[in-house]
């Protein structure tokens, strides 16, 4: 079974700071990665899907790069609203959640 | 606007069984596979099962294979989950997520969750 891993398992950062949240598969997996963002006592959203394809909705200041086994979201000009926990995906085969990534506000 | 509602949730002891439903509603219902995944309490997410549009395929993740079966009735625009041999690791919020298509395993809508608790 391929794995993800996530890194770093928590982070805390300034209001318009950028971050980079990064996800590792244990086997290639193309492009077939995905993004999410939870919140507690809240439905998981869809960020990025493809690798680096926006969901609609989703803001600008939200991306996402790379492919193969390593994979990146980045959060340009973070904002109050985007503490949460961070999830990527892999869509390829039966699907696999990271671990997460807890994106605090310092 | 897409909508998914789940029920069917609650206490149940070791050893027991419980079926959640999920009700579509903003889309057509029959071009999506359709999914559960679950969140123990404080820990990440797990998906669960994936059924096909036209129910002919069926995929489950290996800690539910064999107690777990996923359904759909698509004149009901409705997504079962029926759990048996209930474990207190099957512990968790339930979700129901649509597929963003056919069967891309991208999942871009979720319904609000259902609480199922496994506990003597």
């Amino acid at each position: 079974d391929i794995q993800m891993t996530q890194s770093p398992s928590s982070v805390s950062a300034s209001i318009g700071d950028t971050i980079n949240i990064t996800c590792r598969a244990s086997q290639a997996t193309s492009n077939w990665l995905a993004w999410y963002q939870g919140k507690p006592g809240k439905a998981p959203r869809l960020l990025i899907y493809a690798a680096s394809t926006l969901q609609i909705g989703v803001p600008s200041r939200f991306s996402g790069s790379g492919s193969g086994t390593d994979f990146t979201l980045t959060i340009s000009s973070l904002q109050p609203e985007d503490c949460a926990t961070y999830y990527c995906q892999k869509a390829n085969g039966l699907p696999t959640f990271g671990g997460g990534t807890k994106v605090e506000i310092k | 606007e897409v909508q998914l509602v789940e029920s069917g949730g609650g206490l149940v002891q070791p050893g027991g069984s419980l079926r959640l439903s999920c009700v579509a509603s903003g889309f057509t219902f029959t071009d999506h596979a359709m999914n559960w995944v679950r969140q123990a309490p404080g820990k990440g997410l797990e998906w669960v099962s994936t059924i096909n549009s036209a129910s002919t395929g069926t995929y489950y993740a290996d800690p539910v294979k064999g107690r777990f079966a996923i359904s759909r009735d698509n004149s009901r625009k409705t997504l079962y989950l029926q759990m048996t041999g209930l474990r207190v690791e099957d512990t968790a919020v339930y979700y129901c997520a649509k597929d963003r298509g056919t069967s891309t395993f991208y999942f871009d809508h979720w319904g609000q969750g259902a609480l199922v608790t496994v506990s003597s």
